[in-house]
């Protein structure tokens, strides 16, 4: 069974801190990705790789950064954490044109 | 830059009735599509997927696709309480490892 595994599954953050959610993937996929999502808005993508060492920018970059340091893993960034960042984040896996598997998510709320 | 957009943004059915969802798409290049169904506090789960032009039944799900009209559909049949989720429509164009997902439609199948 394909597995992503999300940490930390809840976060509380203060306003200017440093937020790092990290992502584990078993499925042995090339690409990852991260969205956030908010009522309203459906999933939208931050970042996604294509493999360890490769970030690209998704449709909703900014305040975020992303590093994958190998296949199994994709870490997302918030540098300087704003209450507008506040949303549950999910990180998925999947290969071009096939099902993505999702993680169970993490709520941020950022103070 | 794909859009994606899903009606209606809710659906309240009877049980056994049948429900259908809607999700059009701006790219002509688009080839994957693909269902995702969300249950509440829960990542979405790959529901099925439609590659070529007219009809895809899986059990009591039937998917539709019509590229040439931007158009793709997905109808439940026999609907069950169970079936209660957001369902999410997610398009990729060719050569591109970025879905797009549309907001969502909430399915809400009461007994």
């Amino acid at each position: 069974e394909a597995a992503v595994t999300q940490s930390p599954r809840n976060k509380v953050a203060v306003t200017g801190g440093k937020v790092t959610l990290s992502c584990n993937q078993t499925n042995n996929h090339n690409n990852m990705y991260w969205y956030r999502q908010d009522t309203g808005h459906g999933l939208r993508l931050i970042h996604y790789s294509y493999g360890a060492g490769s970030t690209e920018k998704g449709d909703i970059p900014d305040g975020y950064k992303a590093s994958r340091p190998s296949q199994e893993n994709f870490s997302l960034i918030l540098e300087l954490a704003t209450p507008s960042q506040t949303s549950v984040y999910f990180c998925a896996s999947g290969d071009q044109g096939e099902e993505q598997y999702f993680g169970p998510g993490t709520r941020l709320t950022v103070l | 830059q794909q859009k994606v957009q899903q009606s209606p943004e809710s659906l309240i059915v009877p049980e056994g009735g049948m429900a259908s969802l809607n999700c059009t798409f701006s790219d002509r290049n688009s080839q994957y599509f693909w269902w995702y169904r969300q249950h509440s506090g829960e990542g979405p789960k790959a529901l099925m997927s439609i590659f070529s032009n007219g009809d895809k039944k899986e059990g009591r799900f039937t998917a539709h696709l019509n590229k040439a009209s931007l158009y793709v559909s997905l109808h439940i049949k026999d609907s069950q309480p169970s079936d209660s989720a957001l369902y999410f429509c997610a398009v990729t164009s060719g050569g591109n490892y970025k879905p797009t997902f549309g907001k969502g439609t909430s399915l809400v199948v009461h007994p």
